[in-house]
């Protein structure tokens, strides 16, 4: 089973700073990662898929890059409604898919 | 837009079986691989498995024995069962539609979620 490590647990900051996630497979996943966004009481959101490529509607100031075991989601500019926890997800070993333990962004 | 909605028994009791149901409204129904994902209060999220429009079925290991997910094309609908449940099943059970490859999706778009809750 893949393991995903994301840090840090939590990130406080204030709007218009930017966001660095990070997100560390226990194995080579290649390319065979996904971002979700996730607010309380909503489903979560699929932001990026395959390390880099923004889902449908997401918008520009959410961006993907990394390969192998090493991932990052950055958020250029944060908005309001951008305060979340942010999860990845493999798919590069199954079963299972497994999830990362989560990123809490918070109003600093 | 593709929309799922889902519905179930939301309490249990222990050794009982829970029954999650996801309707998928708008778009095709063919061609995607229908999940089921769970998150425990506090927790992080866990992949439970997930059926084709075919019918093949995957499930995550730890719960393979207890896991029966079902699908009825003509209703568009999809659905979870999870036998013998205790309270380390309580949790939000989410649906959602894996785009990809068999088993190894990512997923667009999710339920709303359910809450499960197993107390006796």
């Amino acid at each position: 089973e893949i393991v995903l490590t994301q840090s840090p647990a939590t990130l406080s900051l204030s709007p218009g700073e930017g966001a660095t996630l990070s997100c560390r497979a226990s194995h080579n996943i290649s390319s065979y990662l996904a971002w979700y966004q996730h607010k309380p009481g909503q489903a979560p959101r699929l932001l990026i898929y395959d390390a880099s490529n923004r889902a449908s509607g997401i918008p520009a100031r959410f961006s993907g890059s990394g390969s192998g075991t090493d991932f990052t989601l950055t958020i250029s500019s944060l908005e309001p409604e951008d305060f979340a926890v942010y999860y990845c997800q493999q798919r590069s070993n199954w079963p299972p898919l497994t999830f990362g333990g989560g990123t809490k962004v918070e109003i600093k | 837009q593709v929309q799922l909605q889902q519905w179930g028994a939301g309490l249990l009791k222990p050794s009982e079986t829970l029954s999650l149901t996801c309707a998928v409204n708008g778009g095709s129904f063919s061609g995607y691989f229908w999940t089921w994902i769970r998150q425990p209060p506090g927790g992080g999220l866990e992949w439970i498995g997930e059926i084709s429009y075919g019918g093949t079925t995957i499930y995550n290991p730890a719960l393979k024995s207890r896991v029966t997910i079902s699908i009825d094309t003509s209703m568009k609908h999809f659905s979870l069962k999870l036998s013998s449940v205790t309270a380390a099943d309580t949790a939000v059970y989410y649906c959602a539609r894996g785009v990809g490859v068999r088993g190894r999706s990512w997923f667009d778009p999710w339920g709303q979620g359910a809450l499960v809750t197993v107390s006796s």
